[in-house]
């Protein structure tokens, strides 16, 4: 069963840092591209980033570029979101999703989610 | 402000059937696949329809999807109180080189 767990949310202050991971498990991590998609409080899905299945290629979203970094581990089998400079407008709950393949920009697997809160 | 636009709600009797529309531009829907998504309240989106029309295993064919010029359409028949849910459409973008969503339609089963 493909499985994909987010941890490391949490409140911080304006300004601070904070890394998610995405655990995966079920499929082979190394064969997929991954993305992180998140949702404002009562808001709808925003699409943060994206990384190819080596890790070599990454894109963001305009409004995280030089401020949060996508990277993986494949034979840990997880995900990462590094997130430094972060507003108050960052959050939301932040969802690890696995893409169908390279290339085909649907996604068919989504963890639980993870809440950030920006906030002093 | 999303870029595809979406119905913030839509509302049917249960057995009846609704559409929900997605307009988009030719830098997304007009030259990429779409998708549909249902979000569930207090849940994760679970993916409902991929390149345009297709249904992954064990979604019923009660959900269809289709696609004309910039524009897409989700349909759901026969409603059932289970799916009142948010629904969202989403596609590449070439222009701005990443996902794009829809604002989400709530659909509530009168």
């Amino acid at each position: 069963e493909v499985q994909l767990v987010e941890s490391g949310g949490g409140l911080v202050q304006p300004g601070g840092s904070l890394r998610l991971s995405c655990a995966a498990s079920g499929f082979t991590l190394s064969s997929y591209w991954m993305h992180w998609v998140r949702q404002a409080p009562g808001k709808g899905l925003v699409w943060v980033s994206r990384i190819n299945s080596d890790g070599s290629s990454t894109s963001y979203a305009d409004s995280v570029k030089g401020r949060f970094t996508i990277s993986r581990d494949n034979a840990k089998n997880t995900l990462y979101l590094q997130m430094n400079s972060l507003r108050a407008e960052d959050t939301a709950v932040y969802y690890c999703a696995r893409e169908c393949g390279g290339d085909c920009f649907y996604f068919d697997y989504w963890g639980q989610g993870a809440l950030v809160t920006v906030s002093s | 402000q999303s870029v595809l636009t979406q119905p913030p709600s839509v509302s049917a009797a249960p057995g009846q059937k609704v559409t929900i529309s997605c307009s988009g531009s030719s830098s997304n829907i007009g030259n990429n696949y779409v998708s549909w998504y249902q979000q569930l309240p207090g849940t994760a989106p679970k993916l409902l329809i991929y390149d345009n029309n297709k249904r992954p295993s064990g979604i019923p064919d009660r959900f269809s999807g289709s696609k004309s010029g910039t524009s897409a359409t989700l349909g759901i028949t026969g409603l059932q109180t289970g799916d009142e849910a948010d629904y969202y459409c989403g596609t590449w973008d070439s222009s701005l080189s990443g996902v794009v969503f829809g604002g989400g339609t709530k659909l509530t089963v009168l």
